[in-house]
C-alpha cells in the first residue's frame, strides 16, 4: 500500500495562480482531510470530506475549494493564490481514529 | 468551542534527562486526545491515545480530566527524540483539532 500520496511535492505559484493539489489514498478511507502547517501555527483544518461527495469547510477555508470525486481522491483548488497561502499542505485520511497523513506539499506564492 | 495549548515552542533537554511536553485542553464534552509526532523529512504520525494507555517509544501521557491536561513524559530522552510533536484533540467528531506544536531538541 501507498498509504497517502501528493502531488506536486513542491510548487511556486505567482499571485494570481491558481492551481490544484493533488491527494489519493489506497486505504479504502470514508474520511479525508486538508490540513495546512504554518511555524507556530501548527496544523489547521482547510476543509474535510466525511465521504464521497460530501464536502465540510474547516477552520480556514477562504481562498480554497475541494473536491471529493471519489473514495480515493480528495483534491485542494487555489483560484487565485496569494501570499497568505504559502504554507505546507497535508492531506489525510482517518482509519477509526488515526489519522494517516501525506508527505506534503510545500507551496510558496510570490 | 475546542482549544489545545502546547505553551513550549520549543523544547531542548540532554540525552538521558527527563522530557515533559505539556499539552492543556478546552471541550465540554468527553474529550480525546492524541499525540502525534513529525520527525525530520518525515510524515506526520500518530505517537500515542489516551484510550489505549500504552507506552510508545518510551512515552506515556495521561489524562488529567481535572486539570485538562495531556502531557506527554519520557524519563530518558534519546537524541533519535528530536522532532516536532502535536496535541490533538477529538470527541464527538471525526475532524481532530491540532495545537501549535513543540519543537524537541535533544542534545548529545
Amino acid at each position: 500500500n501507498a498509504g497517502v500520496t501528493q502531488t506536486p511535492k513542491f510548487q511556486v505559484l505567482k499571485t494570481g495562480q491558481s492551481m490544484t493539489l493533488q491527494c489519493a489514498q489506497d486505504m479504502n478511507h470514508n474520511s479525508m482531510y486538508w490540513y495546512r502547517q504554518d511555524p507556530g501555527m501548527g496544523l489547521r483544518l482547510i476543509y474535510y470530506s466525511a465521504s464521497e461527495g460530501t464536502t465540510d469547510k474547516g477552520e480556514v477555508p477562504n481562498g480554497y475549494n475541494v473536491s471529493r470525486l471519489n473514495k480515493r481522491e480528495f483534491s485542494l483548488r487555489l483560484e487565485s493564490a496569494a501570499p497568505s497561502q504559502t504554507s505546507v499542505y497535508f492531506c489525510a485520511s482517518l482509519n477509526t481514529y488515526e489519522q494517516y497523513f501525506g508527505p506534503g506539499t510545500r507551496l510558496t506564492v510570490t | 468551542a475546542q482549544r489545545v495549548t502546547q505553551p513550549e515552542k520549543l523544547l531542548s533537554v540532554f540525552k538521558g534527562a527527563p522530557v515533559e511536553l505539556k499539552c492543556n485542553y478546552s471541550y465540554s464534552g468527553s474529550p480525546e486526545l492524541f499525540w502525534y509526532v513529525q520527525y525530520s523529512r518525515q510524515r506526520l504520525q500518530l505517537l500515542l491515545r489516551h484510550i489505549s494507555r500504552e507506552s510508545i517509544k518510551g512515552f506515556t501521557a495521561d489524562l488529567n480530566k481535572g486539570e485538562t491536561s495531556f502531557h506527554l513524559k519520557k524519563p530518558f530522552a534519546q537524541e533519535e527524540d528530536s522532532a516536532m510533536y502535536y496535541c490533538a484533540l477529538g470527541g464527538g467528531s471525526e475532524k481532530l483539532v491540532f495545537g501549535k506544536g513543540t519543537k524537541l531538541t535533544v542534545n548529545p
